[in-house]
């Protein structure tokens, strides 16, 4: 059964950093891209970053450069997202999300997704 | 970057009924690459079409796709008690990906 599991979501305060994960189970990692989602309360789905299948490329979306960064494991199946300097426009559920395609580039549909898990950014 | 506009936010619905939800883009989608995903209460997001039109694996034909340029349909027939949820669009043909805000499909 194909399972994208999100965890490491949880309160911080402003300023400071978490790193949340998404371990993957039951499906191709290795030969993938993968991307970080977000989507804040009340709000629609934003994209956030995206790492090649090997590693070498990231993208970030403008609202989060410079701040987050994006790595995987590929022996542990399992995607990061490092997140510094958190601000309150931050708070989201975060959802990792898997393209059919090697490449990191936002021109992908998402065959799987994960179940999310929420960051709070509050003091 | 491309704005999607979903309509309606909320849709109420009777088992048996079609459900027709819309989304319209701020700009044409390059090659009509616009996907449906359908979210429900605790669950991950699920692929039902790309491409506008093309059902994703596993999909019922009850769920289709169409439109092209700025104008998307995402419609469901006959709707069953396991269809109500949770949909958004996506456009993936401009960077960065944009997604719709969503609509809530809910029985009557």
């Amino acid at each position: 059964q194909v399972q994208l599991v999100e965890s490491g979501g949880g309160v911080v305060q402003p300023g400071r950093s978490l790193r949340i994960s998404c371990e993957v189970f039951g499906v191709s990692f290795r030969g993938y891209a993968m991307h970080w989602v977000r989507q804040a309360p009340g709000k629609g789905l934003e994209w956030v970053a995206v790492i090649s299948s090997d590693g070498d490329n990231k993208y970030y979306a403008d609202s989060v450069k410079g701040r987050f960064t994006i790595s995987r494991d590929n022996s542990r199946k399992t995607l990061f997202l490092q997140m510094n300097s958190v601000r309150p426009a931050d708070t989201a559920v975060y959802y990792c999300a898997r393209p059919p395609s090697p490449v990191a580039g936002t021109n992908y549909y998402y065959d799987f997704w994960g179940r999310g898990t929420l960051v709070t950014v509050s003091s | 970057e491309i704005v999607l506009t979903q309509s309606p936010g909320t849709l109420s619905l009777s088992l048996g009924e079609s459900a027709t939800i819309s989304c319209r883009a701020s700009q044409s989608v390059s090659s009509n690459y616009l996907a449906w995903y359908q979210r429900k209460p605790g669950q991950a997001s699920r692929l039902l079409i790309y491409g506008a039109s093309v059902r994703a694996t596993g999909i019922p034909d009850r769920f289709s796709g169409s439109g092209s340029g700025t104008d998307f349909t995402l419609t469901i027939s006959r709707l069953e008690p396991e269809d109500f949820a949770f949909f958004f669009c996506q456009q993936y043909g401009s960077s960065p990906t944009t997604f719709g805000q969503g609509t809530h499909l809910e029985i009557k």
